[in-house]
């Protein structure tokens, strides 16, 4: 079964409207949770760290002001996708990773369709 | 700049046959390398985890592979099925479980 939740899985809304969403690991702590979003037949892009109690860590070229991350718990982070338009529509999926477990592999959300109309 | 590039981009073959999607990274200094399958508008579901210290990982009928002096990895798919259908990633993590993913293979597998 599913190990990391993701919500909502589709957002369709006006620009300008700010868009939360969550990720949950469901069963495992997760102190670093990564954001990646994704164009049509791209591949994905890394686009932040989340750190659980810490600000997130941003890849270049990515707007900390515009994508906002908090990371409260050892379990959920989320993303909001602030003033959001057009352009920001893309596929956004969210991976976590056991933290007692070293060399173990991300567990990815099954993503959420922005769409910006 | 750390790539990671996927051949072929696309692949249809009928059921039965056996394949092989190949994967190629810039970066030798590797930490593991992450196979995945991704369903059209769905997440990713993990399917094999190589560390740097091995050569292959087996399940089922997926074997991974990985070479790092040479920078490839290799996906076979033994007696591949339509439900094999979908696209497949590969990813590399250079440390700090930040993964750098290819541009993918869609796979087709007809009846």
């Amino acid at each position: 079964g599913a190990v990391v939740s993701q919500h909502p899985s589709r957002v369709i809304c006006k620009s300008g409207t700010s868009v939360k969403i969550e990720c949950r690991s469901l069963d495992f702590q997760a102190t670093t949770m990564f954001w990646y979003r994704q164009f049509p037949k791209q591949s994905l892009m890394l686009m932040a760290t989340s750190n659980e109690g810490s600000k997130a860590t941003y890849e270049q070229g990515v707007e900390k002001d515009k994508f906002l991350i908090n990371h409260a718990s050892l379990t959920l982070s989320t993303l909001t996708v602030t003033s959001a338009h057009p352009e920001d529509s893309s596929f956004y999926i969210c991976s976590a990773r056991r933290t007692e477990i070293s060399n173990q592999p991300q567990h990815f959300g099954d993503g959420t369709r922005l769409s910006i109309l | 700049k750390q790539e990671v590039t996927q051949i072929p981009a696309a692949l249809s073959v009928p059921e039965g046959e056996n394949l092989v999607l190949n994967c190629s990274f810039t970066d030798s200094a590797i930490y593991n390398l992450q196979w995945f399958r991704q369903d059209p508008g769905k997440g990713l579901t993990s399917l094999l985890l190589i560390q740097s210290s091995q050569r292959e990982q087996t399940s089922g009928r997926l074997n991974a592979s990985l070479d790092k002096s040479s920078g490839r990895s290799t996906l076979y798919i033994a007696a591949s099925q339509p439900g094999d259908s979908a696209t497949y990633l590969c990813a590399m993590n250079t440390g700090f479980q930040k993964l750098v993913f290819g541009t993918g293979t869609r796979l087709l597998v007809s009846p």
